[in-house]
């Protein structure tokens, strides 16, 4: 089967400006989910979906970054303005809505925020 | 909340020879998973090996095995005939079990690099 696509791979922007990534998750699956992770941290959840449904944004800083999934397939996480502190890497997973099963994540992308 | 912590934030290992991992959690729930992940440089995030809490027997997985002390609350990860191809940032996490919010939590990760 695919595997979760995610684009870009690199994004270099400058403080204040505005970046979107982009994710297919792999067929079939209900939930997606996007990860931030900081250079040398472990990944951390910013916004899990159901279908086309937020399940948990608790961790996402609204007043910059919104996302959502349309459609309940792909997903698109943007940063508006973009801060230095948020360069790291954006992980997409997804998983089927089948009680438990094993989190399907993507290559991610690299935000890199001068 | 739940915190996941890895004292280890780097270790080597001969090919070959076995090494071991380790990982402490926090938690108030008596049910949930923990999960070992692999991230190679091409930073895709690998699934090596699950462990349900209530379960005694600790999970295998070919040359990747766990020791999982629920009391403690650690969950460590041995690695037996290491390859090269084992080189990565290893990540232990914790899900909450039940509900439909499958969020990981992870801990901040060891570099294993295997050398030949």
């Amino acid at each position: 089967e695919a595997g979760v696509a995610q684009s870009p791979r690199y994004k270099i922007i400058e403080k204040r400006q505005s970046v979107a990534f982009w994710c297919n998750p792999i067929s079939g699956h209900a939930t997606l989910y996007w990860y931030q992770q900081i250079l040398g941290q472990g990944p951390k959840l910013l916004i899990q979906f159901q279908n086309n449904g937020v399940v948990d944004d608790s961790q996402l800083p609204k007043d910059r970054f919104s996302a959502e999934r349309l459609k309940g397939v792909d997903s698109t996480l943007k940063i508006q303005p973009a801060k230095l502190e948020d360069s790291a890497v954006y992980l997409c997973a997804s998983s089927l809505d089948v009680g438990w099963s094993p989190l399907h994540f993507g290559n991610g992308t690299r935000l890199t925020v001068t | 909340a739940q915190t996941v912590t890895q004292s280890q934030p780097e270790m080597s290992v001969q090919e070959a020879e076995t090494v071991t991992l380790s990982c402490t959690y926090d938690t108030s729930e008596n049910n949930y998973y923990l999960f070992w992940y692999k991230q190679p440089p091409s930073r895709q995030m690998i699934l090596v090996i699950r462990q349900e809490a209530y379960k005694q027997q600790n999970a295998t997985e070919n040359r990747f095995s766990v020791n999982f002390q629920k009391a403690a609350k650690s969950f460590s990860l041995k690695i037996s005939d290491s390859q090269l191809g084992d080189t990565a940032m290893y990540f232990c996490a914790f899900m909450k079990q039940g509900g439909s919010n499958y969020k990981l939590t992870f801990g901040k990760g060891t570099l294993l690099t295997v050398n030949p």
